[in-house]
């Protein structure tokens, strides 16, 4: 089943916050966050693993809650260079075998 | 070093023609990944190849799709008697460990399929 993400679209203003969710029905082993701009492949951003980590690229940050499972991506004083859409992307180990699987994605723009 | 590519990066078909895209990861990588993106639409896995293992093919859409890889590098997914409905973008991506979920997946430029 696909991980769920909210916002599906958010509009943000140059040094405005946001918060894009990513929730799972399934254990999560571990969470990566990719950022696709309009006709480009998507591009890595970072990647946390089971326990709790919480990453750091630049102004944008992510948590990873196994409990809730469910993971966060923090972007401070958004930048023009943000837009996009993010994509989470969730491992999960099954009955040995490792399953990867993309959320539905977060569409964000920055405006001046 | 050389990223991940694939070709042809646009390809337009007739219905009901095959079609080969190609992908060559980058060197070194083990796992290789191909999903479908359809217009304005989120990313569709296809199927992966770890090493030698078998592949998981459990997001091939039909039997018209299959997927090969030759000596642990490049991959071939084939797509048969094209319909309408696969006209995407079809993304490759690597990644250099032999344990999955640890480490990023680099994508490639992706091929974009219209099937007339």
């Amino acid at each position: 089943q696909q991980p769920v993400q909210s916002p599906q679209a958010v509009i943000l203003r140059e040094g405005e916050d946001a918060v894009i969710n990513c929730s799972s029905s399934k254990a999560l082993y571990s969470v990566h966050w990719y950022r696709q701009k309009h006709g480009e492949a998507p591009v890595f951003l970072m990647i946390l693993l089971k326990g709790g980590e919480q990453k750091g690229h630049e102004k944008i940050s992510a948590s990873f809650n196994e409990k809730k499972q469910q993971s966060s991506l923090y972007l401070t004083a958004s930048q023009l260079s943000y837009s996009g859409t993010y994509f989470c992307g969730l491992g999960r180990l099954t009955s040995g075998t490792y399953k990867y699987i993309f959320g539905t994605g977060t569409r964000l723009k920055v405006l001046a | 070093g050389a990223g991940v590519s694939q070709s042809p990066s646009n390809k337009v078909t007739e219905k009901g023609k095959d079609v080969e895209l190609r992908c060559d990861p980058i060197s070194g990588h083990t796992a290789l990944y191909w999903y479908r993106q359809s217009l304005g639409q989120g990313l569709e896995f296809l199927i992966y190849f770890q090493g030698n293992s078998a592949p998981d093919k459990s997001g091939l859409p039909s039997d018209r799709f299959s997927a090969e890889r030759t000596g642990g590098s490049v991959s071939t997914l084939t797509i048969q008697r094209t319909q309408q409905e696969d006209s995407a973008v079809y993304l490759c991506a690597s990644s250099p460990r032999t344990s999955g979920g640890r480490d990023t997946q680099y994508f490639g430029p992706g091929t974009r399929l219209t099937v007339l």
